[in-house]
């Protein structure tokens, strides 16, 4: 099965930081991966697809970047609204596999 | 609207049954692949299984494989999840996902939450 392995677990930053969230995936997976936003008791929600692709509605402060097997996420400046936990997901083959999660906090 | 609605979820002994429903609205249904995905307290998201548009083709993951089985009637704009011989491994809340080809899942259910408990 594919792995993606994702960084850091915890992070804790303020609101107007930029923060990065790393996930790695352990072959080739051709772009095909998503970045979603979950908030206690809710469902995901879709951010970026296509590795880079900014879903409708998602704000501008989100981005999303590929360099081979290496897939970013940026926030370009914090938001209240943005302290939640994000996942990557490969959709390249399955059993898809997602990342463990990484949780932002308020510093 | 586009959404998602899951129900069937509840406490159920070790080796018992369980089926899931997904009513899906404001999109049409029989275009789409499905998707379950779940995730236990606390824990992570994992995918669980997934479905073509006419219901031909099917895919799980290896940890319920034998167990559980996806379904849907299109007539009725329902995904189903049929669980058997639980464990208590698959306490989660189980969502269910539209899948876009190049999207991904894009729309997703407010989750079912499923116990499996003596």
């Amino acid at each position: 099965d594919m792995q993606m392995t994702q960084s850091p677990s915890t992070l804790s930053a303020s609101v107007g930081d930029r923060v990065t969230i790393t996930c790695r995936a352990s072959q080739s997976i051709s772009s095909w991966l998503a970045w979603y936003q979950q908030k206690p008791g809710k469902a995901p929600k879709l951010l970026i697809y296509k590795a880079s692709s900014l879903e409708s509605g998602v704000p501008s402060r989100f981005s999303g970047s590929e360099s081979g097997t290496e897939f970013t996420l940026t926030i370009s400046g914090l938001q209240p609204d943005d302290f939640a936990t994000y996942y990557c997901q490969q959709y390249n083959s399955y059993p898809w596999t997602f990342g463990q999660g990484t949780k932002v906090e308020i510093k | 609207e586009v959404q998602l609605v899951e129900s069937g979820g509840g406490l159920v002994q070790p080796g018992g049954s369980l089926r899931l429903s997904c009513v899906a609205s404001g999109f049409t249904f029989s275009s789409y692949w499905m998707h379950w995905v779940r995730q236990a307290p606390g824990k992570g998201l994992v995918w669980v299984s997934r479905i073509n548009s006419d219901g031909s083709s099917t895919s799980n993951a290896d940890s319920v494989k034998g167990r559980f089985t996806i379904s849907r009637d299109n007539a009725k704009n329902t995904l189903y999840l049929q669980m058997n011989s639980l464990r208590a491994e698959d306490t989660a809340v189980y969502y269910c996902a539209r899948y876009q080809p190049f999207y991904g899942s894009d729309i997703w259910g407010q989750g079912t939450m499923v116990t499996v408990s003596s």
